[in-house]
């Protein structure tokens, strides 16, 4: 059975620094998919980012990436030159499969990250 | 913009009462979904439908029916509700295409509350 865990209830960070969000994840496919969610206190979810198992490289967008570390099965978002916007709660996910029919997300408890000025 | 609709946004019940949540998306997309969030943890899938005339189970379908009404329309019903349903509940929609990075674009979330 695949598993997200986000081990970190909520984290602090500076303002302009940077954070690394942790996610570790369990699965048996060797096919699968990573998401990155935002949610502030207004409620909604805002992808973020995604990582496949099979890229080559890390994925980058704007001021997020994630470090990717396939034999360590962590997928980490790293935030940088953090704002007060970012304070919000963030969730890692996992799709597993590739075939388009199959596509579920298992989502992980999620990290509060607040962000002082 | 619309993107994902639910409504309502916030609504109260009984016990025993039933109630449709309603959801709709302007984005074309194939696959719909309802999760529920429960406080303290992450979003639990309920019900999905990979296209129009599909409905399938997730990991909590229990006390739960779905219509997918058509490709833009997919609503959740309570038959009975009980306090343990009470829960803030997100719909989310996606494109079916090859590339696997497609994300969810989810609604604002309906929150519910059963007395």
């Amino acid at each position: 059975a695949q598993k997200i865990t986000q081990t970190q209830p909520g984290m602090f960070v500076q303002e302009k620094e940077a954070v690394t969000l942790d996610c570790t994840y369990d699965t048996s496919d060797p096919s699968y998919g990573l998401f990155w969610y935002k949610q502030p206190s207004s409620g909604e979810m805002i992808f973020l980012i995604y990582q496949g198992s099979y890229d080559q490289q890390n994925a980058t967008e704007g001021r997020y990436s994630l470090n990717f570390q396939k034999a360590r099965k962590s997928a980490n978002l790293v935030i940088s030159a953090s704002q007060l916007g970012d304070s919000a709660m963030y969730f890692c996910a996992m799709r597993e499969g590739l075939r388009d029919s199959s596509y579920k997300l298992i989502f992980g408890s999620g990290t509060r990250l607040l962000v002082r000025p | 913009n619309a993107g994902v609709t639910q409504t309502p946004k916030f609504q109260v019940l009984k016990t025993g009462q039933s109630m449709t949540l309603q959801c709709a998306q302007d984005m074309n997309h194939n696959s719909m979904y309802w999760y529920r969030q429960d406080p303290g943890m992450g979003l639990r899938l309920i019900y999905y439908s990979a296209s129009e005339g599909t409905t399938d189970k997730g990991e909590v379908p229990n006390g739960y029916n779905v219509s997918r009404l058509n490709k833009r329309e997919f609503s959740l019903r309570l038959e009975s509700a009980a306090p343990s349903q009470t829960s803030v509940y997100f719909c989310a929609s996606r494109q079916n295409r090859d590339w696997v990075n497609q994300p969810q674009h989810f609604g604002d979330g309906t929150r519910l509350s059963i007395l």
